[in-house]
């Protein structure tokens, strides 16, 4: 079965600093991977995703994510965080194009100035 | 172009109670899910549906039905609600296709609570 485990519920950093939030996924088969934010009240956005091809994926907002097989990870990063990057953010793990997803239980990004 | 609707915005029901949510896909798209998030949690997945039939079903009890409209409008009920039925019901769409990924686009979700 599919699970995912992102590790931190909550993640702090200062503006202008590194963001990294990591995924691990559990798959028996080569999965679809992604990351969605979500903003206090509102839906999920799309930020990025891994189907298939380059390994390191650019998405919207500056983020990007590095896919590792052997590692089974798909860790989310922003060189530089800025106030507006302060959310929820989930990774989100799909078998077949357009089923379901597996979600993990989140991470709560704060920024500070 | 209108992204995916959802109604109510929020809804407050009682213990024992039927609800029924509604959902509007993205222009274009044919299939719909429903997901359900509890406070603090990720979305889970409840079932989608495709061609007005439902393709595929998560771990919910029976209480949690659906239905999907030939214009591929969607419908969530539960019926008899428990507590523990409170969260934000979100309702995703996507498109069938050959050659690409099916994003999936979320609504803005549907906030129950029931007392």
């Amino acid at each position: 079965a599919q699970s995912v485990t992102q590790l931190g519920s909550h993640v702090s950093v200062s503006e202008g600093a590194l963001v990294l939030l990591r995924c691990n996924y559990s798959s028996s088969v080569p999965p679809y991977l992604f990351w969605y934010v979500q903003y206090p009240n509102q839906g999920l956005q799309l930020l990025l995703k891994y189907t298939t091809g380059a390994t390191l994926v650019k998405g919207i907002n500056g983020f990007e994510a590095e896919f590792k097989k052997s590692e089974t990870s798909f860790h989310l990063t922003k060189p530089s965080a800025h106030m507006s990057d302060a959310a929820e953010y989930f990774c989100a793990v799909s078998l077949l194009a357009g089923t379901a997803l597996i979600f993990g239980k989140g991470t709560t990004l704060s920024v500070s100035s | 172009d209108a992204g995916v609707t959802q109604s109510p915005t929020h809804l407050i029901k009682t213990r024992g109670q039927q609800v029924t949510l509604r959902c509007s896909p993205k222009s274009g798209h044919d299939t719909v899910s429903w997901y359900q998030q509890a406070l603090g949690q990720g979305p889970q997945f409840i079932f989608q549906y495709y061609e007005e039939e439902e393709r595929q079903r998560g771990n919910f009890p029976d209480r949690f039905s659906g239905h999907q409209f030939p214009n591929y409008s969607s419908e969530l009920n539960v019926n008899a609600l428990l507590l523990g039925d409170s969260a934000l019901y979100l309702c995703a769409s996507s498109l069938v296709g050959l050659n690409s990924y099916n994003e999936q686009f979320f609504g803005p979700g549907t906030r129950l609570t029931v007392l």
